[in-house]
């Protein structure tokens, strides 16, 4: 059956380190990847994107890896700062025009 | 600019009865989506609809759930004979053909 697992336990890190929060999918063959934030009460907010065919993103402090043969996404939040304190979604696009489907997401906790 | 909306932003009904929740799409999306979130859950994909395509009702998760869209506009998601079990927040989405998915901040259902 198709799965997209993140890490089911909360990620707690200091402040100025990095964050990695992990992304796997079997049964899937996306053509995209991305990945949300959601804080309380909110709904997601789109964070990045990356297609079959990109390696690597970054944006700012953000940098999200794709390996599609180990299905496998890494999201990295670089010099983390309390602010950055939430849960992080990943979802994956089957093709263009698809309907998205999330992970169950990863609470990341950055403490000062 | 005006963001996706939904209504009512909270919604406590009896067991047995039905309720109607709205969204309203920014303007100009063709792709309307409702999901599901149980109180520390991820998204549960519910419903999609594409421009003027049938719209993808398989995660629908019984006959007593329904949604419709008019054109490009508003959707209204319907439960009948509301369950204790469907207590949960009805995130509403929409995007365009080259843009990420827009969330509205939910509605929380709760059935008492």
């Amino acid at each position: 059956s198709q799965k997209i697992e993140q890490n089911s336990e909360a990620l707690n890190i200091q402040e100025g380190k990095t964050a990695t929060l992990t992304c796997n999918y079997t049964n899937y063959s996306p053509a995209y990847l991305q990945w949300y934030r959601q804080d309380p009460g909110r709904g997601p907010v789109f964070l990045l994107l990356i297609r079959e065919n990109e390696k690597e993103k970054r944006k700012e402090r953000l940098k999200v890896t794709f390996d599609t043969t180990l299905k496998q996404s890494l999201f990295h939040i670089t010099a983390s700062q309390p602010a950055d304190s939430a849960t992080y979604l990943c979802a994956l696009e089957l093709e263009y025009g698809n309907k998205l489907v999330f992970g169950a997401g990863t609470i990341l906790r950055v403490k000062s | 600019g005006a963001g996706v909306s939904q209504s009512p932003s909270n919604k406590v009904t009896e067991k047995g009865k039905d309720v109607e929740l709205r969204c309203d799409p920014i303007s100009g999306h063709t792709a309307l989506y409702w999901y599901r979130q149980r109180l520390g859950q991820g998204l549960e994909f519910l419903i999609y609809f594409q421009g003027n395509s049938a719209p993808d009702k398989s995660g629908l998760p019984s006959d007593r759930f329904s949604a419709e869209r008019t054109g490009e506009s508003v959707s209204t998601l319907t439960i009948q004979r509301t369950q204790q079990e469907d207590s949960a927040v009805y995130l509403c989405a929409s995007s365009s053909y080259d843009s990420p998915l827009h969330f509205g901040n939910g509605t929380r259902l709760t059935v008492t």
